[in-house]
């Protein structure tokens, strides 16, 4: 089975904290991307990572930074998380256009 | 920015009617695809279709890519099939997928 692994499922962090979001997938595909999602606003591109240090940024990157030094892997970075951060986050790879997504990482920055 | 419409926000329906999703787009689409999310939370890809129609069980999908637009029929409805469809378009001969807001359907036993 296609898997895509998220952790941690849960997390709730202070202001100024800092944020690790980590995503494994199994099935060796190249593209993978994260995206958060809040209510009223749908699911919203934060990256994209076309392969191992190969990123670009989606439509909202600011305040996030990511890392992709395996091709398995892909991790999402909140330096000092801000309560706007406040969210679902979603990780997903794709195969010839199809995506498989994590179970999400939900966030809450008090 | 290019834009993904998708009607209605919400649907209720009895158990065994069908229902008919639609989604408009703004541009030019090379990929178009539908996802569910279950009321957990967790998506998974329904199905792929950038042009013409396709089937897979009870869905079936039709894009008319002129017209900007897909609909997404599902037939003989069940409690099971409540959550969010959610339409994704990918523009041009990138990678980057643009959601819709998604239709919330309740299938009522």
């Amino acid at each position: 089975d296609m898997k895509v692994t998220q952790m941690p499922r849960y997390l709730i962090k202070r202001m100024g904290e800092n944020v690790l979001l980590e995503c494994g997938q199994d099935m060796s595909h190249e593209t993978m991307y994260w995206y958060r999602q809040d209510p009223g606003l749908g699911l919203q591109l934060i990256y994209i990572s076309y392969d191992v240090d190969s990123n670009s940024e989606g439509d909202i990157p600011k305040g996030y930074r990511v890392s992709r030094k395996k091709r398995e892997h892909f991790s999402l970075i909140l330096d000092s998380a801000k309560t706007n951060q406040t969210s679902v986050y979603f990780c997903a790879s794709s195969l010839r256009g199809t995506l498989y997504f994590g179970e999400g990482s939900r966030l809450i920055v008090v | 920015g290019q834009q993904v419409q998708q009607s209605p926000a919400s649907l209720v329906l009895q158990e065994g009617e069908n229902a008919e999703l639609q989604c408009n787009f703004s541009s030019t689409a090379t990929q178009l695809q539908w996802f569910y999310q279950s009321p957990g939370g967790s998506l998974v890809s329904l199905l792929s279709n950038p042009s013409g129609t396709k089937h897979t069980g009870r869905l079936t999908s039709t894009t008319v890519t002129k017209e900007r637009r897909s609909s997404l029929h599902i037939s003989s409805s069940q409690t099971t099939d409540s959550g969010t469809y959610l339409c994704a378009i990918v523009y041009n001969a990138g990678a980057k997928l643009t959601f819709g807001g998604g239709t919330r359907l309740t299938v009522r036993p």
